[in-house]
C-alpha cells in the first residue's frame, strides 16, 4: 500500500465552525506533513510531525491545530477560519523526517488533498 | 516561495517536442527532487538527484544538477498530452533534513 488517504475530499465550512481534516498512511513512514496550496501557487509547508512529535510549525496561526494520534494518522483541526484560508490542503508522508540523516532521505508521498472552502 | 524559483512559469509545446524547466534554490542541499501535480490533485514524485550526482535519467525524464550554480533542470523528452501538469522542485538540506520546500513551479501544457 503506497497510498496516503485524505478525507474529506471537499469541505465547506462557516467561519464559526469546527472541523477536522484527516490523513492516513500505512507505509510505516515516520514523518507526516501538512501543506496548504492556493491556486496557481506551490504547496506551502505548515507542519511536520516526526516520530509522532511536532517537529516543525511554520508560524501557522493557532486556528489550525495539528494532531498525530499515532504513526499512521495525522489530523488538522480547524476552528474560526477566515475566507482567505480557503485552499487545497495536502498531507504527505516520507520514510524519514527532518533531523534524520539526510543521506537516507527519500521522497514524499502525497494524498489527493482536501479542497476547503470557508464561507 | 519557501524555497526558490522555477522558470519558465508556464510552457506550452506541441506533442512530441521536448520540454525543459529549470529550478534555482537558495541553500546548500543534500538532494533535489522533482514532483508533478495534475490540476487540483496531490503531487507525485518523479525523480530524486543527490548533491554528488550531476545527471540522472528515468524513462523520458532527464534531470541535471549544478550545485555551484544552485540550479537543476528537468527535461521531458518526446512529450505527450498526458504530461500536461505543473512541475515542482523540492530540496532537502543538511541543516533541516527532509522538509520538502517547493519552488514556484512550471505549468506545462502539451498540445496534441
Amino acid at each position: 500500500d503506497t497510498e496516503v488517504t485524505q478525507t474529506p475530499k471537499h469541505l465547506v465550512m462557516g467561519m464559526t465552525n469546527k472541523k477536522s481534516l484527516k490523513c492516513e498512511q500505512h507505509m510505516g513512514h515516520r514523518a507526516m506533513y501538512w501543506y496548504k496550496q492556493k491556486a496557481k501557487k506551490p504547496p506551502e509547508l505548515m507542519f511536520v510531525y516526526s516520530y509522532e512529535k511536532l517537529s516543525i510549525n511554520e508560524s501557522v496561526p493557532s486556528r489550525f491545530s495539528p494532531e498525530c494520534p499515532n504513526s499512521s494518522l495525522l489530523n488538522l483541526h480547524l476552528h474560526a477560519l477566515q475566507p482567505e484560508d480557503s485552499a487545497l490542503y495536502l498531507c504527505a508522508s516520507s520514510r524519514q523526517g527532518p533531523r534524520d540523516r539526510v543521506t537516507l532521505s527519500s521522497e514524499a508521498f502525497f494524498g489527493q488533498g482536501t479542497r476547503l472552502t470557508v464561507v | 516561495s519557501q524555497q526558490g524559483e522555477e522558470d519558465p512559469q508556464a510552457l506550452s509545446i506541441q506533442e512530441g517536442e521536448n520540454a525543459t524547466m529549470n529550478c534555482s534554490y537558495k541553500t546548500s542541499i543534500n538532494n533535489l527532487q522533482w514532483y508533478r501535480q495534475n490540476s487540483g490533485r496531490g503531487l507525485v514524485h518523479l525523480i530524486l538527484i543527490r548533491s554528488n550526482e550531476r545527471e540522472k535519467h528515468s524513462g523520458r525524464l532527464r534531470v541535471t544538477l549544478d550545485t555551484s550554480k544552485k540550479s537543476s533542470s528537468l527535461l521531458i523528452t518526446a512529450s505527450r498530452a498526458a504530461d500536461t501538469a505543473s512541475y515542482f522542485c523540492a530540496t532537502a538540506n543538511s541543516n533541516t533534513g527532509n522538509q520538502f520546500y517547493f519552488g514556484t513551479g512550471t505549468s506545462l501544457t502539451v498540445i496534441p
